[in-house]
């Protein structure tokens, strides 16, 4: 039972545009949410999080947004760059769990 | 500041083979993990620990044993290898909740 679910496993975006990486949970009682990126070879590296008492991160040219309603979370690369070529993973837990429950991974590549 | 060291970086073991996949983190994190990643399943966790002397399981936990006598060490063993376990291993350790800090991981392949 996958309880995070990144359904595309790739994207493609041209250098200079936003990419968008998405990222549905199916428990309710998830309530910290976080973004990895991951480079070939290299262990992933963290990125950026959000806390379901807000809809909205953003640190750089990365925002992360959450819907609780609708269990799912994005995360917006603006402007993309070549270097931003790597596999993302969103991750979610439950305060008190000490669990973080990964998702499988998009891999985004950005053209130069 | 080394971070999470993990070793070895590859191994081959043989079925049935015993091995201990080494990690040591040195920022006094609480928390540490064992993850494995395979192709289409996304980073699959494996064991964690709060602390010394507390660990529990994961989502994949068969076929894995781990201790944390120390704050700093976390191993996994591997007591009977299968080629099912061939995988990449990462160990990540965090400081409460925080994102995790993990290692360059362990590439091992049973055959």
């Amino acid at each position: 039972d996958q309880q995070v679910k990144q359904n595309s496993p790739s994207l493609s975006v041209q250098e200079g545009r936003i990419s968008i990486l998405n990222c549905d949970y199916t428990n309710s009682m998830f309530d910290y949410f976080l973004w990895y990126k991951k480079y070939p070879a290299e262990g992933p590296t963290f990125l950026i999080s959000i806390s379901s008492i807000k809809d909205k991160n953003e640190d750089g040219r990365f925002t992360v947004f959450l819907n609780k309603s609708a269990k799912h979370l994005s995360l917006h690369i603006v402007p993309s760059q070549p270097g931003d070529s790597a596999v993302y993973f969103c991750a979610a837990s439950t305060s008190g769990t000490y669990k973080y429950i990964f998702g499988t991974g998009t891999r985004l590549k950005v053209l130069a | 500041n080394a971070g999470v060291t993990q070793t070895p970086k590859f191994q081959v073991l043989k079925t049935g083979q015993s091995m201990t996949l080494q990690c040591a983190q040195d920022m006094n994190h609480e928390y540490m993990s064992w993850y494995r990643q395979d192709p289409g399943m996304g980073l699959r966790l494996i064991h964690y620990s709060v602390g010394a002397g507390i660990t529990d399981q994961g989502e994949v936990p068969n076929g894995y044993n781990v201790s944390r006598s120390t704050t700093e060490d976390f191993p996994l063993r591997l007591l009977s290898a299968a080629p099912s376990q061939t995988s990449v291993y990462f160990c990540a350790s965090r400081p409460g909740q925080l994102g995790y800090t993990f290692g360059s991981g362990t590439r091992l392949t049973v055959v």
